[in-house]
């Protein structure tokens, strides 16, 4: 089945840092990659889908410029989390499907704490 | 953003017990997924239904789409300890290929 690896599975860094996270398709190649928020207790947030070779789409009230978003190949995405603040710690997951139509399969996501 | 109707919240079980949960919405979906969230890892898809009135089994595990496009049951039958962990339900609407989530569900199982 289609397998998403995400890394790093955990990062703890000082304010002000940016952070990078990847996520990749490992035996499939996908066009579209999803970015989600989660906070403890909570559902999944979406954030931004991921276009390969073009520019991300936002979710209403996610900043642009303080997620950005890279999806240079068919297999590779990955979110910068610009200037972190401890208000971004949280449970970042990335999903994909290996095509139209398909269920999405999530990565195992990354624990972020901002000191 | 929209979400999905998930109940219950959460569900305290005996091992072996049968468990239901059920997912609703005001609008209509042309897919529905469940998947399972063990903590600190990503969901794990369980059951994906793309048609009106599909029922689907994964084991013990059994869902529906249901007849209207609007709502959607997971069971899962005699519960056993590895059960436990937070179930969400996601809908997918038409050509959108974007995931709507419900709250989740968190089942307990005592031994």
């Amino acid at each position: 089945g289609a397998v998403v690896s995400q890394h790093p599975s955990r990062v703890i860094c000082k304010s002000g840092t940016s952070v990078k996270i990847e996520c990749r398709s490992l035996d499939f190649q996908a066009t579209t990659m999803f970015w989600y928020r989660q906070f403890p207790k909570q559902s999944l947030m979406l954030m931004a889908t991921s276009n390969e070779g073009s520019k991300a789409t936002y979710e209403q009230g996610v900043e642009k410029d303080k997620f950005l978003i890279n999806h240079a190949s068919l297999t590779l995405s990955t979110l910068t989390v610009t200037s972190a603040h401890p208000e971004d710690s949280s449970f970042y997951i990335c999903s994909a499907s290996d095509r139209g139509g398909q269920p999405q399969h999530f990565g195992d996501g990354t624990r972020l704490s901002i000191l | 953003g929209q979400q999905l109707n998930q109940s219950p919240q959460s569900m305290f079980i005996q091992e072996g017990e049968d468990v239901s949960m059920n997912c609703t919405s005001s609008s209509i979906f042309n897919t529905w997924l469940w998947y399972k969230q063990d903590p600190g890892e990503g969901p794990v898809l369980l059951i994906a239904l793309y048609k009106a009135g599909e029922l689907t089994s994964n084991g013990r595990l059994t869902a529906q789409f249901g007849i209207t496009r609007k709502d959607s049951f997971l069971n899962i039958s005699a519960s056993i300890p590895s059960d436990v962990g937070i179930y969400f339900c996601a809908g997918r609407q038409g050509g959108s290929e974007k995931l709507v989530f419900g709250k989740g569900t968190k089942l307990t199982v005592n031994p």
